[in-house]
């Protein structure tokens, strides 16, 4: 299987803290992207970083991609309740990707 | 503007029934995804059409199975003959020529009893 792994599989904090999610992946690939699923529907796009990229900011999100070790990292700081959602990683060579099976973070008031 | 949107949101039906689910992509995007998602699992691959080139239905799980684009825009995805293991989100998504990030449709809640 090309599918990658995300660790971990759940993830509950407390708001107000950062949440840090992995994601592996077996293939080469040119970029690689993070998405939300709220109540298994539609994805909403987050983040994309490129093959030569190492780390990129958008807002609250920091990504960072290590192709040596063909991994990635998501980092929400400052999470709130709305957070509260399935994340994703997708990442491919061309414009097919691949998903991880996603990881559930949970945000308590 | 407007989304992808896919209808119906829901869908139930016999199994043995064939049943079509419906994408409108965003106007102007070429390429447009299939996927299918079980209950607490990632996404699954089905097929993806970019522009007038032949699609990639390398992701279909059997020939039950079959999707079409008609004019560039809207797809049809129709399964036939469905079966209880069919049961789950078929999502859509559409992105740009060498755009890498894809807009999410809704999705379709199938269940086959």
């Amino acid at each position: 299987s090309q599918q990658g792994e995300e660790d971990p599989q759940a993830l509950s904090i407390q708001e107000g803290e950062n949440a840090t999610m992995n994601c592996s992946y077996k293939t080469s690939i040119n970029n690689l992207q993070w998405y939300r699923q709220n109540s298994g529907r539609g994805l909403v796009h987050l983040i994309l970083i490129r093959s030569n990229e190492r780390e990129k900011h958008s807002g609250r999100l920091r990504v960072t991609l290590d192709t040596s070790k063909k991994s990635s990292s998501l980092l929400i700081t400052a999470s709130r309740a709305a957070d509260t959602a399935s994340y994703f990683c997708a990442y491919g060579a061309n414009s097919k990707l691949t998903f991880g099976k996603g990881i559930t973070l949970s945000v308590r008031p | 503007g407007a989304g992808v949107s896919q209808s119906p949101s829901n869908k139930v039906t016999e199994k043995g029934k064939d049943v079509e689910l419906r994408c409108d992509p965003i106007s102007g995007h070429t390429a447009l995804y299939w996927y299918r998602q079980s209950l607490g699992q990632g996404l699954e691959f089905l097929i993806y059409f970019q522009g007038n080139s032949a699609p990639d239905k390398s992701g279909l799980p059997s020939d039950r199975f079959s999707a079409e684009r008609t004019g560039g825009s809207v797809s049809t995805l129709t399964i036939q003959r469905t079966q209880q293991e069919d049961s789950a989100v078929y999502l859509c998504a559409s992105s740009l020529t060498g755009e890498r990030t894809q807009y999410f449709g809704p999705g379709t809640r199938l269940l086959v009893l």
